[in-house]
């Protein structure tokens, strides 16, 4: 597997403002991943980060709400921008790594938008 | 119909027993699947992966896997109280426009009591 972190590891914000969350991976990575987990549910992925170039979003979340940057193989950078009551929840990073069919995730940041 | 769907829970069991938690899934050239385990407030676990028709084992766990009826299941021998939490199931298509990505299920709420 692979050390993962994340910064921050849990938030509290105002309605209105933007939060980034940073996710570092100690080991070559093929495909970064960033999931939302809202309370009791299950894991809905956000967007795919893709090296040097646009995220690919899944249906339902925009890159104006959820900019995504990955500058290089092991870092990447999520923001929830303009953020309400609803965005509260857990933000996962999740990797598979070079050469390895599975999939391993981050700890998680914890958001609560007040 | 969902993607992917696990058995509903939540799931009771003696300490010592065998748990069963089961997992079917809709994509049928899906060729990946694996079970997450998640602790309350901790992020998801990989525990087990399969590829192949049949059974693997690992420890206490095994994953049974068949591709014809589009199941896939995880049984836990003598369960433990250490082994409560959530346990998701989660599928990877063979590619397309879903490459790389995992599908998982709502999550089964496992419960060993002493």
């Amino acid at each position: 597997s692979a050390v993962i972190s994340q910064k921050p590891s849990r938030d509290i914000c105002q309605r209105g403002t933007s939060l980034t969350i940073q996710c570092q991976v100690d080991s070559q990575v093929t495909m970064m991943f960033w999931y939302r987990q809202q309370p009791g549910q299950s894991l809905t992925l956000i967007a795919t980060a893709n090296q040097g170039s646009e995220a690919t979003y899944e249906s339902g979340f925009v890159i104006d709400k959820f900019p995504i940057s990955r500058p290089n193989l092991t870092f990447s950078t999520l923001t929830v921008s303009n953020m309400s009551p609803e965005d509260s929840s857990i933000y996962l990073c999740s990797v598979r790594l070079a050469d390895y069919n599975e999939q391993f995730f981050g700890p998680g940041t914890r958001l609560t938008v007040l | 119909q969902k993607e992917v769907e696990q058995n509903s829970g939540p799931l009771s069991v003696p300490e010592g027993a065998i748990a069963s938690l089961n997992c079917t899934y809709s994509d049928r050239g899906s060729q990946s699947f694996f079970w997450y385990r998640q602790y309350s407030g901790k992020s998801p676990e990989l525990i087990m992966s399969i590829y192949s028709n049949g059974d693997k084992e690992d420890g206490r766990f095994t994953a049974q896997l068949n591709k014809a009826s589009q199941y896939v299941s995880l049984l836990i021998r003598d369960s433990q109280p250490s082994d409560s939490a959530t346990y998701l199931c989660a599928v990877r298509p063979a590619g397309g426009t879903s490459y790389g990505k995992l599908t998982f299920g709502q999550g089964t709420i496992l419960t060993v009591h002493p």
